[in-house]
């Protein structure tokens, strides 16, 4: 059974401050890594995604992943209100035929 | 470029029922993956269409079927609808199999 592990937070942090999104998972055969912001109410939307070792740098936003460890994390920095969301992790096979996906950590920036 | 569509956005059902969702892939995507997302939990793959073929499905029962049409849109039929089944229905679309998916607003369904 694969897994992909979240904190399921919530995760409070005040605005301008760093936030650090953390998620592992189990099956060392996985190839690319993703992760998706998903407002209440609304579908994920995809932010980052990232398929070798090391960091990746959008904007704000910031994926690491390290392969030998399975462990993906995501770092937001300058953190706004309008970040806050669910933030899902997400997980591909080998075949690339399906997602496995993390429970969430749910983000607070307070004002 | 219109992004993934989903149809319709909500809707409500009696247990018993038959239901079909729809997607439109985003423009030049050939795969199409649908995925369950009960409240409170991270979407669950429910299969993946790619060349109008099923390529692999996840834990769901027969009554969960779908299909993909040469356009590259697909539905998604659930027979014999139960009360676990009220949920947010998601339709993802990529470019081959093994690359980013793009969602779209997804189908909330409500058993009742």
């Amino acid at each position: 059974q694969k897994e992909v592990e979240q904190n399921s937070g919530p995760l409070s942090v005040p605005e301008g401050a760093i936030a650090s999104l953390n998620c592992t998972y189990s099956d060392r055969g996985s190839q690319s890594f993703f992760w998706y912001r998903q407002y209440s109410g609304k579908s994920p939307e995809l932010i980052m995604f990232i398929y070798s070792n090391g960091d990746k740098e959008d904007g704000r936003f910031t994926a690491q992943l390290n392969k030998a460890s399975q462990y993906v994390s995501l770092l937001i920095r300058d953190s706004q209100p309008s970040d806050s969301a669910t933030y899902l992790c997400a997980v591909n096979d080998n075949a690339g035929n399906m997602l496995t996906f993390g429970g969430g950590t749910r983000l607070m920036v307070k004002p | 470029d219109a992004g993934v569509t989903q149809s319709p956005t909500h809707l409500i059902k009696t247990r018993g029922q038959q239901v079909t969702l729809r997607c439109s892939p985003k423009s030049g995507h050939d795969t199409v993956s649908w995925y369950q997302q009960a409240l409170g939990q991270g979407p669950q793959f429910i299969f993946q269409y790619y060349e109008e073929e099923e390529r692999q499905r996840g834990n769901f029962p027969d009554r969960f079927s779908g299909h993909q049409f040469p356009n590259y849109s697909s539905e998604l039929n659930v027979n014999a609808l139960l009360l676990g089944d009220s949920a947010l229905y998601l339709c993802a679309s990529s470019l081959r199999r093994n690359t980013e998916a793009f969602f779209g607003q997804g189908t909330r369904l409500t058993v009742v």
